[in-house]
C-alpha cells in the first residue's frame, strides 16, 4: 500500500531553533516522487520541493533543507533558525501513479 | 501569472440545499484535482480529470457529489443535498502532465464549506 506517516501532529519551537519534520512513506514502487507542500495560516497549499527516488542527494534552500534516506524510507525536512513566519502545516506527499497522496501533516509553532 | 482560481471563498448554507464550487486551472495545465481538507480525515482526493476526462473518481464520497470539466478552464464540484458533514475545505489544483506525472500540483485558495 501507498502510505505517508508524519508522526508528528505538532511541534512548537522558539524563534532561532532549528526544528526537523519528520516524513515516511511506504511504496512498492522503484521509481516514486516525494514532495513537501506548506500551508500557512492564510489556508493555502505551497508546493516546496520535489525529489526522485533516484536523486538522494541532500538539498538545500535557503534555511530550508531536505534529508532524503531510501534506506529509512524517510524524507525529513529540516528548517535552520526558524522565524515566525515559518508557522505552518507542513504536508509530505507521495506520488502514487498519478496521484499524490499526503502526509496528516504537521502543524508548526514558531513563537517569538 | 495567474495561479488556480476558485469560487467562492467561502460558502454558508443550509442542510439540503444545493451547493456548487468552482475551479479554474491555470492555463496549459491538463490534469486538475479537486481535494478535500477536514480534521479528521486530512487531505482526501475526490477526483481527478485528465484533459477534461474524469480518471478516477474513487475518492467521491458518495452520490450526493458529481463532478464536471466541459472544458479545459473550468470545473464544478457539486453537493446535492448537502449534509453538515460536508463542511470542509475544498481544494482545487492543476498540473502539467507531459506524460510522467511528477509535476507539481498547484493548488488554489481553496473554498470553505459550512452546511448548517
Amino acid at each position: 500500500a501507498q502510505k505517508v506517516t508524519q508522526a508528528q501532529t505538532e511541534i512548537s519551537v522558539v524563534e532561532k531553533e532549528d526544528v526537523t519534520l519528520d516524513c515516511v512513506y511506504e511504496t512498492r514502487d522503484t521509481t516514486y516522487y516525494l514532495f513537501w507542500y506548506k500551508q500557512p495560516p492564510s489556508g493555502e497549499l505551497v508546493f516546496l520541493i520535489r525529489r526522485n527516488s533516484f536523486d538522494e542527494q541532500n538539498e538545500i534552500s535557503g534555511r530550508y533543507s531536505w534529508n532524503f534516506q531510501k534506506s529509512t524510507s524517510s524524507f525529513n525536512f529540516t528548517i535552520t533558525a526558524s522565524q515566525v513566519v515559518d508557522s505552518a502545516v507542513y504536508f509530505c506527499a507521495l506520488l502514487n501513479t498519478d496521484k499524490l497522496i499526503f502526509g496528516t501533516g504537521t502543524r508548526l509553532q514558531v513563537f517569538p | 501569472d495567474a495561479g488556480v482560481i476558485q469560487s467562492p471563498r467561502h460558502e454558508v448554507t443550509e442542510m439540503g440545499q444545493e451547493v456548487t464550487l468552482r475551479c479554474k486551472p491555470i492555463s496549459g495545465h491538463n490534469s486538475l484535482f479537486w481535494y478535500r481538507q477536514t480534521m479528521m480525515r486530512g487531505l482526501e482526493l475526490l477526483i481527478y480529470f485528465n484533459n477534461n476526462v474524469p480518471i478516477d473518481d474513487s475518492g467521491m464520497p458518495e452520490d450526493r457529489f458529481s463532478a464536471k470539466m466541459p472544458n479545459a478552464s473550468f470545473s464544478t464540484l457539486k453537493i446535492q443535498p448537502s449534509e453538515p458533514r460536508d463542511s470542509a475545505v475544498y481544494f482545487c489544483a492543476s498540473r502539467r502532465d507531459r506524460g510522467n506525472y511528477n509535476s507539481p500540483l498547484h493548488f488554489g485558495n481553496g473554498t470553505r464549506l459550512t452546511v448548517t
